[in-house]
């Protein structure tokens, strides 16, 4: 079955790099997705990546995927204070689209000023 | 992307009632899934509603507790029945755009007392 591992907390100072990981189980994902909950709102996608791609950038975002080791992070540069949310890491794991999304636990980011 | 409202936003309810949640998007789509996310924990699926037939309930999850409307292909309704406060979650709804990016509502949390 589909699991997929994050650490908790993640704790940064502003203006340094975050970079927080997921490990995931299931070898036939075929997207993984990056979305940012802040308190009291809903899910925000920031980014996801296709499972034959290693690297991803957008703006202060970059994912990277070892698909080896069925491992994802998404690191964030210049971490601001409004960059304070939990980060939830999920993946698709069928080939077709329009299926549900399996999530790790979230991961709180911290951000100190 | 696809812009999700959700409706109540919140709410607190007596155990023994029931809520229904409606969730509108601004374009169709095929499927739409609802989720629950309990206080400080990940993201559950609930069940998977395409229009024109019955919804597609998880393990755990039952019509009887969760039923579900899917009238037409913008539209669907999730009812939390007979509340106990174990239902005390955020519920949200979700969509995918271009089979690949799945998108949020804003959620709805319930609170019951």
């Amino acid at each position: 079955g589909e699991d997929v591992e994050q650490s908790l907390f993640l704790s940064v100072r502003e203006g340094d790099s975050s970079v927080i990981n997921c490990t995931y189980t299931d070898s036939s994902s075929t997207y993984l997705y990056w979305y940012k909950q802040e308190p009291g709102a809903g899910l925000q996608l920031l980014t996801y990546i296709f499972s034959n791609m290693d690297m991803k950038q957008d703006q202060r975002l970059t994912v990277l995927l070892n698909k080896k080791d069925k491992h994802l992070s998404l690191r964030i540069a210049d971490t601001q204070t409004g960059d304070s949310a939990i980060y939830f890491c999920a993946e698709s794991y069928l080939n077709s689209g329009n299926t549900p999304l399996v999530f790790g636990k979230g991961t709180r980011l911290s951000v100190i000023a | 992307s696809a812009v999700i409202s959700q409706k109540p936003s919140r709410d607190i309810c007596q155990r023994g009632t029931s809520l229904t949640i409606q969730c509108q998007v601004d374009s169709q789509v095929t499927m739409m899934f609802w989720y629950r996310q309990q206080p400080g924990q990940s993201l559950t699926l609930i069940a998977t509603a395409n229009q024109g037939s019955e919804a597609t309930y998880e393990s755990g999850f039952v019509i009887d507790k969760f039923p579900i409307s899917r009238p037409n292909l913008t539209f669907s309704t999730l009812t939390v029945s007979n509340m106990s406060p174990e239902d005390s979650s955020i519920y949200l709804c979700s969509v995918f755009e271009s089979d690949t990016e799945a998108f949020f509502g804003q959620g709805t949390r319930l609170t019951v007392v």
